[in-house]
């Protein structure tokens, strides 16, 4: 158990839908990421955020957003999915937010039908 | 700019036998490179990690790899596989800049035989 917790752990949905994927970094942990794993492009990173504020952004679509809350914990929005969204959606979080160890959690598998 | 190539996205060893994983990263500033181990149906688990210092980096589980300059190269061993040690393996790279996000190989694939 690396602490680091997703809900929800599946989630099913229609194409046009918009869902709402949420992370619980470590205890002491400032910083959350988003990657999205799939079969054709592997594990690509998504955003960062450091104690609220956005820090890196990766290959993150404009109809996908997140933000950061003051209890630390993030949400993933995406919204307008197409079936080409189907993947898994992992967090993690690390301490300071650099070249820190991250620890992941156990991912949100977002299937789009 | 940074990127990771995994050669060979399966790897069939047998049990007791030496495990070799390439990875070979770019990197425009100086690289903290990863490795971490995914398990069927789970999250990514940190194998070992290189930042700074010794070349030769021990990890759990009996995995080791050395970083090496000269070669771009950072690949993954461990003397004797076990069949526990079944799993997809990740390459990752990130740079020493204000942000920790990781660019990921495509991973390898270890399949352990009886």
């Amino acid at each position: 158990d690396s602490g680091v917790t997703q809900t929800p752990k599946h989630l099913i949905t229609a194409t046009g839908q918009r869902v709402t994927l949420r992370c619980s970094p470590r205890s002491g942990d400032l910083s959350v990421y988003w990657y999205q794993q799939s079969l054709d492009q592997g594990l690509q990173f998504l955003i960062q955020y450091y104690n609220g504020e956005e820090r890196a952004k990766g290959n993150i679509l404009e109809r996908f957003s997140a933000q950061q809350f003051p209890d630390l914990h993030s949400e993933l929005n995406l919204s307008s999915l197409e079936l080409g969204d189907s993947a898994l959606y992992f967090c993690a979080s690390s301490v300071s937010g650099k070249a820190d160890t991250q620890y992941f959690g156990p991912g949100t598998r977002l299937t789009v039908l | 700019a940074q990127s990771v190539t995994q050669l060979g996205s399966h790897v069939s060893v047998s049990e007791g036998a030496l495990v070799l994983l390439r990875c070979n990263y770019s990197s425009s500033v100086p690289p903290y490179l990863f490795w971490y181990v995914q398990y069927p149906n789970q999250g990514l688990q940190l194998l070992l990690k290189y930042t700074t210092g010794a070349t030769l980096v021990k990890g759990i589980n009996g995995f080791e790899a050395e970083f090496k300059k000269s070669e771009t190269s950072f690949h993954l061993t461990k003397p004797s596989a076990h069949m526990s040690d079944a799993a997809e393996y990740f390459c990752a790279v990130t740079g020493s800049g204000n942000t920790g996000k990781l660019i990921f190989g495509q991973g390898t694939t270890l399949q352990v035989k009886p």
